[in-house]
């Protein structure tokens, strides 16, 4: 099946150490999204890539990094976790925005982050 | 920007109850409107969607939505609940050819058995 896949699933770092995050899809979506989610929270977006073009959101820290070395993955780097960093950070996909059915993303299982 | 909102924070019910979760929106343009539904320690899914047409929209595991463009509202119902609804539930919308998804904070559902 066409999936979205995260890894691990479950992370532990410690303060300031840096730490990435993955995904993969088999959907050959060229859009993907990261999102933080907090608990009891909606996930809020960090930023996104429109193919290899990196798009971040405003209030998305400097501490959060991406990279997209092809179409199938991309990476989420936290340069100096901070404790207020725990969370569960989402990977999705999206087709192309011009056609009507890719507005509808889909969702891997998520990365949960605790920081010690 | 759009911003999402939903009605209720923690509903609990029991089994064969029915289920309303109201969800209202502020935009106003043209939008597309989902439900998202992520069961315990499990991925967001997609429940049901609606971008134009009719406006009540039929999604999975029986599910249904009504879109009412007067009242910026997309309100999800169940006739019938099960104990295997228990889940979180997510209102999102994004406006049309937009790529950001605003989410609502989000329905936690409890079913009893």
């Amino acid at each position: 099946d066409a999936m979205v896949i995260q890894n691990p699933r479950y992370q532990v770092t410690q303060f300031g150490k840096p730490v990435t995050l993955s995904c993969s899809q088999t959907l050959n979506h060229n859009v993907m999204y990261w999102y933080q989610q907090k608990s009891s929270q909606a996930p809020k977006l960090l930023f996104h890539y429109y193919d290899k073009d990196f798009n971040n959101e405003a209030d998305t820290p400097d501490n959060f990094q991406s990279r997209r070395p092809n179409t199938s993955f991309c990476f989420l780097d936290i340069r100096s976790p901070g404790l207020g960093d725990a969370a569960m950070y989402l990977c999705a996909t999206s087709s192309d925005w011009s056609r009507e059915t890719s507005y509808e993303q889909y969702f891997g299982p998520g990365t949960r982050l605790t920081v010690t | 920007a759009q911003s999402v909102s939903q009605h209720n924070h923690h509903v609990i019910l029991s089994e064969a109850a029915s289920l309303e979760l109201g969800c209202n929106y502020s935009y106003g343009g043209t939008v597309n409107l989902f439900w998202y539904v992520q069961y315990p320690g499990q991925h967001l899914q997609l429940l049901l969607k609606y971008f134009s047409g009719d406006p009540l929209v039929k999604g999975i595991k029986g599910f249904e939505a009504e879109f009412i463009k007067s009242k910026f509202s997309f309100n999800l119902r169940k006739p019938s609940v099960q104990w295997s609804d228990t889940a979180e539930y997510f209102c999102a919308v994004n406006a049309r050819r937009d790529y950001k998804l605003s989410f609502g904070a989000g329905t936690t559902v409890t079913v009893r058995a």
